[in-house]
């Protein structure tokens, strides 16, 4: 399987910080990878594909970069709505997906 | 606009089987890959397997000798049985699409079903 690890698990941020969170994979994923968000309750939705695509309707203040076996995801200005559990996940091999552990940024 | 819609058993006993089902409208049936995804309470995700409109499936080796995913493209519907559960079966489970060529997950479940095991 491969791995992916996020850092750091929780993250302290206020409004309007530029933050970004980092994930690993355990081996070269080239740029298979996707961004999802959560909240509390609810189910995980994409915020970016193939490492740095943004998916339609989500602000631009997301952003993703990497390839390879690291990857970053950045929030410009830090809004309210934002403070959620981050998720990355691989799929460079479907044998199996993966995710990683999760970041959950959290007001500061 | 997608949406899909699941349901099953919230409460089972050890050695039982989970079952669920996922019932999809507003988009097509046919261009997508269906999956299951779960997660532990406090915890992170994980992928339990998928399935296409003509019965393809992939699933996680760690659970592979205990799920079937199955198809219904009658009803535009896919559902998820997990036989044989313990106490680390206990998981919100959520049904997901994602397209044949990309193994990112575009559309999600409401907000999952709780499955708890428990004696």
């Amino acid at each position: 399987d491969i791995q992916m690890t996020q850092s750091p698990s929780t993250l302290s941020a206020s409004v309007g910080e530029r933050v970004t969170l980092t994930c690993r994979a355990s081996q070269s994923i080239s740029s298979w990878l996707a961004w999802y968000q959560q909240k509390p309750g609810k189910a995980p939705k994409l915020l970016i594909y193939q490492a740095s695509n943004l998916e339609s309707g989500v602000p631009s203040r997301f952003s993703g970069s990497g390839s390879g076996t690291e990857f970053t995801l950045t929030i410009s200005s830090l809004q309210p709505d934002d403070f959620a559990t981050y998720y990355c996940q691989q799929y460079d091999s479907y044998s199996p997906l993966t995710f990683g552990g999760g970041t959950k940024v959290e007001i500061k | 606009q997608v949406q899909l819609h699941q349901w099953g058993a919230g409460l089972l006993k050890p050695s039982e089987t989970l079952s669920l089902t996922c019932a999809v409208s507003g988009g097509s049936f046919t261009d997508y890959y269906w999956s299951w995804i779960r997660q532990p309470p406090g915890k992170g995700l994980e992928w339990i397997g998928e399935i296409n409109h003509s019965g393809t499936t992939n699933y996680n080796p760690s659970l592979r000798s205990r799920v079937t995913i199955s198809v219904d493209t009658s009803k535009n519907q896919f559902s998820l049985k997990l036989y044989s559960v313990t106490a680390a079966d206990t998981a919100v489970y959520f049904c997901a699409r994602r397209s044949m060529i990309r193994g990112f997950f575009s559309h999600f479940g409401g907000q999952g079903t709780l499955a708890t095991v428990s004696s």
